[in-house]
């Protein structure tokens, strides 16, 4: 079985410019999470997505957005961008079925510099 | 509001010892407690979980506990080896859609 894919690894960006970032779960996933990971502040819930809809939100910014496709891929974009978005964004895929929660599989992630 | 709070946040044990980590969370409505181990550069990976119907589990050298009426829950590591050092995030998952980690323990194992 194929693992988490994030695209891209790495990303330079400019303060204003918006970007998006891509993850493919494992085959057969419906749920799909994304994190914010800075050495300050751990692991931080952005948002998931199941079916294409998005079930829940952190206490993130309205710049910060997703979503989800039919074939389960998922995206997030952040507009407007800030030095403090600097951080690894991780996706998580889980096999969630019915109210039934298994752990997630992370992906790479997809670390962002904004300067 | 939701929050998980995990004790300590560096941990610095001899090689063979045991180490033990200590998670607490605030939402009575969590119902699963998985715990992953991030070493440099890595990305997080699954290493146990635990049901919020069960109190205790154990894979080889770790376990883990779960007290529901304290809110409380651990991580125990057991002959502790140098490629045990990582990172380990304790995290509860809420009503089934959020999961919410801890900040994370640094663990040192040392030869």
């Amino acid at each position: 079985k194929a693992g988490v894919t994030q695209t891209p690894r790495y990303l330079i960006k400019t303060r204003g410019q918006q970007v998006t970032l891509s993850c493919s779960p494992i085959s057969g996933h419906r749920s799909v999470s994304w994190y914010q990971q800075t050495p300050g502040q751990g692991l931080q819930f952005l948002f998931e997505y199941f079916s294409e809809t998005q079930r829940n939100k952190g206490n993130f910014p309205g710049r910060f957005s997703g979503r989800q496709f039919s074939n389960s891929r998922s995206e997030m974009n952040v507009s407007t961008l800030e030095l403090g978005d600097s951080a690894l964004y991780l996706c998580a895929s889980s096999d969630a079925k019915g109210r039934r929660r298994d752990g997630y599989t992370f992906g790479s992630g997809t670390r962002l510099t904004v300067v | 509001g939701e929050n998980v709070e995990q004790h300590p946040s560096t941990l610095s044990v001899q090689e063979g010892d045991s180490a033990v980590i200590k998670c607490t969370y605030s939402d009575s409505a969590s119902n699963y407690f998985p715990w992953y181990k991030q070493e440099l550069g890595k990305r997080p990976q699954l290493i146990i979980d635990i049901r919020s119907n069960v109190g205790e589990k154990k894979d080889q050298r770790i376990a883990v506990t779960l007290n529901k009426t304290a809110k409380h829950f651990s991580l125990h590591i057991t002959e502790t080896q140098p490629e045990d050092s990582a990172v380990y995030f304790c995290a509860a998952t809420q009503r089934q859609v959020k999961t919410i980690f801890g900040a994370g323990t640094r663990l040192f194992v040392k030869a």
